[in-house]
């Protein structure tokens, strides 16, 4: 139990379109799901909490128009990387709590390369 | 606020040679303690998790003891196997409906046949 898939694993795009990334809890609500980013060979760096049914809650330097959360539901959570420049290419890891639990289940990630 | 410290790798160990992953936090109110890994270009699975003072968490032969008079969380493993080779996080969350982690900066563990 308490499977998170994200879709696409990976995706190469040209600089200056648009990718999104959706996040699904498989067997499982998730009233509340974080998106992460993770550089090589370290830690994974906090980009902002997704709450269904309300506007996302963005960390400290994160450009919220930048990087569009949406929680349509209580399974699936998007990110879309508008206007993607190299400096985005990143590995993005999605995360959902389940419920009655403080424990995040985490995604498989999405490589994001951005020529 | 809320920090994690974990021991710095890399760590490299022969094939069933003990582990241990040293973990100290500090956090205000009663936290939740976790070690997540992570395998190569994987996302984080949970390994394994402590609600409370004094609760042992276990799975996959792995254990970790919430020790409050400590602020400990340390990772142990009586006999690693080449499989085990991956990153460790070490992780708190503030207890409550505060579900943010707070993760250490990971340690890669590395098991030699």
């Amino acid at each position: 139990g308490a499977v998170v898939s994200q879709h696409p694993s990976w995706v190469i795009c040209k600089s200056g379109t648009s990718v999104k990334i959706e996040c699904r809890s498989l067997d499982f609500q998730a009233t509340t799901m974080f998106w992460y980013r993770q550089f090589p060979k370290q830690s994974l760096m906090l980009m902002a909490t997704s709450n269904e049914g309300s506007k996302a809650t963005y960390e400290q330097g994160v450009e919220k128009d930048k990087f569009l959360i949406n929680h349509a539901s209580l399974t699936l959570s998007t990110l879309t990387v508008t206007s993607a420049h190299p400096e985005d290419s990143s590995f993005y890891i999605c995360s959902a709590v389940l419920a009655r639990t403080d424990t995040q289940y985490f995604g498989p990630g999405t490589r994001l390369t951005v020529l | 606020g809320d920090s994690v410290t974990q021991m710095e790798g890399p760590v490299t160990l022969s094939e069933e040679a003990f582990l241990t992953i040293n973990c100290t936090y500090t956090a205000t109110g009663y936290p939740s303690l976790f070690w997540y890994v992570q395998y190569p270009g994987e996302g984080l699975q949970l390994l394994l998790k402590a609600t409370k003072a004094d609760d042992k968490g276990s799975n996959k032969g792995f254990e970790a003891t919430y020790r409050k008079e400590t602020t400990s969380f340390h990772l142990e493993k009586g006999s690693v196997q080449v499989s085990d080779s991956a990153v460790y996080f070490c992780a708190l969350t503030g207890g409550g409906s505060n579900y943010k982690l707070t993760f250490g900066k990971g340690t890669l563990l590395t098991v030699n046949p």
